[in-house]
């Protein structure tokens, strides 16, 4: 069984600040860690699908980093903004099931 | 429009009834996914599959059918349905091998089970 987890579980943040979070998955059998963003009542949005250890991915002020030998990724946000308010998932494929393992994700909450 | 969508959206029904929930996608994505999203759990993977009969289990199956004659469709049947199912549940599609690329989900059917 994949365990994927998130911390924090929810962080509430003032506009402008930076914030991140954290994922954590176990290291043996690594295929790839997605990031996904999650607003209330829409769907999930894929943010960055990363495979290889030491990778870096940014997307305007968001920014993630893998590290696959010790079981973790972080999700950077640049000085956040309301719209970022969200949950923020990340998700493990691991081994050659082709099973997408999700966290629980961390509620962001960001006041203006 | 092309992508991928979610039918019904929202569902009512009773104990022992049986419910398909449907998943049609236009890509001709590969891999078609079924997650229930339930508060305190995020997104848990029911069942997946890699291409037109070819179907796995996932992390909550149980109590779940599924079927994929074609590769555009993955219905999600409850044989018997329980109030334990009561969830939103999301299909999701991508289109490369072991999971390199991401998923597309649809906006998800809402079921409620009395």
């Amino acid at each position: 069984i994949l365990n994927v987890e998130q911390s924090p579980q929810s962080l509430h943040v003032q506009e402008g600040d930076s914030t991140n979070f954290t994922c954590s998955f176990p290291s043996s059998n690594f295929y790839a860690l997605h990031w996904y963003r999650w607003e209330t009542a829409k769907s999930p949005e894929a943010l960055f699908v990363m495979t290889l250890n030491g990778d870096e991915k940014k997307k305007g002020r968001i920014s993630a980093t893998l590290n696959t030998k010790e079981g973790y990724s972080y999700l950077y946000i640049k000085g956040s903004q309301p719209e970022d308010s969200a949950t923020y998932l990340c998700a493990l494929c691991g081994g050659a099931t082709n099973k997408l393992i999700f966290g629980t994700g961390t509620l962001l909450a960001v006041q203006p | 429009d092309a992508g991928i969508t979610q039918s019904p959206r929202y569902k009512i029904t009773e104990t022992g009834r049986q419910v398909t929930l449907m998943c049609h996608q236009t890509w001709s994505h590969s891999y078609m996914f079924w997650y229930r999203q339930d508060l305190g759990h995020g997104l848990r993977l029911i069942y997946y599959s890699a291409a037109a009969d070819i179907t796995d289990k996932g992390e909550v199956p149980d109590g779940y059918v599924v079927s994929r004659s074609k590769t555009e469709n993955f219905p999600l049947t409850l044989e018997s349905a329980t109030r334990s199912q009561t969830s939103v549940y999301f299909c999701a599609s991508s289109a490369q091998v072991a999971n390199t690329g991401e998923l597309f989900f649809g906006e998800g059917s809402r079921l409620t089970v009395l």
